[in-house]
């Protein structure tokens, strides 16, 4: 099993333009999450999601938006980058019983 | 509100002295308990997790860790740094009854040779 995997590894955006970073995932986990991490910070929770079709705010939404279309994919899209977005971005996964999460490698993203 | 409190955001030991990392807690829900290691430029990989059953928890790469319900704490623990565990260390419990996590700030765990 690959787990959870993320492209692209990193990427700079100027200022206004729009990306979507992907996350897939192959162990049938119903749950995916997408946070961001900034330094010093920790990890904070922008928008999760408990099956396909089903999506829900965390504690950062403002300016991404996800879709969760299939079980394994959970892309999120940036549609007016701005430099406050610049982070870096893990996508997780866990199954239904307990609550311990799979986390992908990241993307190392910029904004300028 | 639900909280994970980390103490110390660096801390430093020489190689083969203990390492302690702290962890507390505050939440309401039965306790299910996380620590995270995140080596440079990589995702967090699972060190250990305490759900239920024996308080003293084992984890890879030789870290335990304590769950103590009177103090809510849960701290990490190694009785002989080794340069490769120059990582940095999140704490994490469930927010709430929720699927959610919430993680501690981190600690940066330093090993000097």
């Amino acid at each position: 099993n690959a787990g959870v995997t993320q492209t692209p590894k990193f990427r700079i955006l100027k200022i206004g333009q729009s990306m979507t970073l992907q996350c897939t995932q192959d162990m049938n986990h119903n749950y995916m999450y997408w946070y961001r991490q900034d330094p010093g910070m920790g990890l904070k929770l922008i928008y999760y999601s408990v099956g396909a079709g089903i999506t829900d705010k965390g504690e950062v939404p403002n300016g991404y938006n996800v879709s969760r279309s299939t079980t394994e994919d959970f892309p999120l899209r940036l549609e007016l980058a701005a430099p406050s977005q610049t982070s870096v971005y893990f996508c997780a996964s866990r199954i239904g019983l307990g609550y311990e999460q799979y986390f992908g490698p990241g993307t190392r993203l910029t904004v300028t | 509100a639900q909280s994970v409190t980390q103490l110390g955001s660096h801390v430093s030991v020489s190689e083969g002295a203990l390492v302690l990392l702290r962890c507390n807690y505050s939440s309401s829900v039965p306790p299910y308990l996380f620590w995270y290691v995140q080596y440079p430029n990589q995702g967090l990989q699972l060190l250990l997790k305490y759900t239920t059953g024996a308080t003293l928890v084992k984890g890879i790469n030789g870290f335990e860790a304590e769950f103590k319900k009177s103090e809510t704490s849960f701290h990490l623990t190694k009785p002989s740094a080794h340069m490769s565990d120059a990582a940095e260390y999140f704490c994490a419990a469930p927010m709430d009854s929720s699927y959610k996590l919430i993680f501690g700030s981190g600690t940066r765990l330093l090993v000097r040779p």
